[in-house]
């Protein structure tokens, strides 16, 4: 079935810092991927996402590329704030199993201090 | 326009009773899924409704059921708890229609099963 990887944390940095979360996934046809963000006290909020090879998704300054030779789509920021500090989950959507259905990798805390 | 909201924030049931948690989806939107988010995991998905039906199911027991209303809301019930079903249970919309369409979800019903 389908799965997803991500690094697991905490992670901490310091504000400036360069960020990379990294992120694997199996699927069985040709997924969808994103990134959610859960800001402690709220809810999941989609961050970004890609729907095939090479596309790269970007939102308030966070990046991740679509790799399908590596099955990967690692998050990157390149200055971290302390109001990044969240949990990152990496997901994807399968058509084989109904775009609906996200599959959810186990979250990555991070934590950035001033 | 108000967001996905769901009712209660908390609860506290026992072992073997049953619980109903409740969902309102974004305004505009037709699919409700849940998903169960046990403390320091990912979410998993449980069902998915759209035009009153479940569409989709994950890995849960038939202790998990649901309901959607014409007017999209939807509920959550478990029967005969267990332990193991105390987690943060997360309702999340979208349109059925658009592939891809990322779910909204919202902040979550934190039930513990003592």
């Amino acid at each position: 079935g389908d799965s997803v990887t991500q690094m697991e944390g905490p992670v901490t940095l310091s504000e400036e810092a360069f960020l990379t979360i990294n992120c694997t996934y199996t699927a069985t046809g040709y997924p969808s991927l994103f990134w959610y963000v859960q800001y402690p006290g709220e809810g999941l909020q989609l961050l970004l996402k890609a729907t095939k090879a090479d596309d790269k998704g970007s939102n308030k300054g966070f990046e991740a590329t679509y790799r399908k030779e590596t099955t990967s789509f690692h998050l990157e920021k390149g200055s971290v704030q302390v109001s990044d500090s969240a949990v990152y989950f990496c997901a994807l959507s399968d058509p084989t199993g109904g775009y609906q259905k996200v599959t959810f990798g186990t979250g990555t805390k991070l934590q950035v201090i001033p | 326009d108000a967001g996905v909201t769901q009712s209660p924030t908390h609860l506290i049931k026992t072992r073997g009773q049953q619980v109903t948690l409740r969902c309102s989806p974004k305004s505009g939107h037709d699919t409700v899924s849940w998903y169960q988010q046990a403390l320091g995991q990912g979410p998993q998905f449980i069902f998915q409704y759209y035009e009153e039906e479940e569409r989709q199911r994950g890995n849960f027991p038939d202790r998990f059921s649901g309901h959607q209303f014409p007017n999209y809301s939807s509920e959550l019930n478990v029967n005969a708890l267990l332990l193991g079903d105390s987690a943060l249970y997360l309702c999340a919309s979208s349109f059925w229609t658009a592939d891809n369409s990322p779910l909204h979800f919202g902040n979550g019903t934190r039930l513990t099963v003592t």
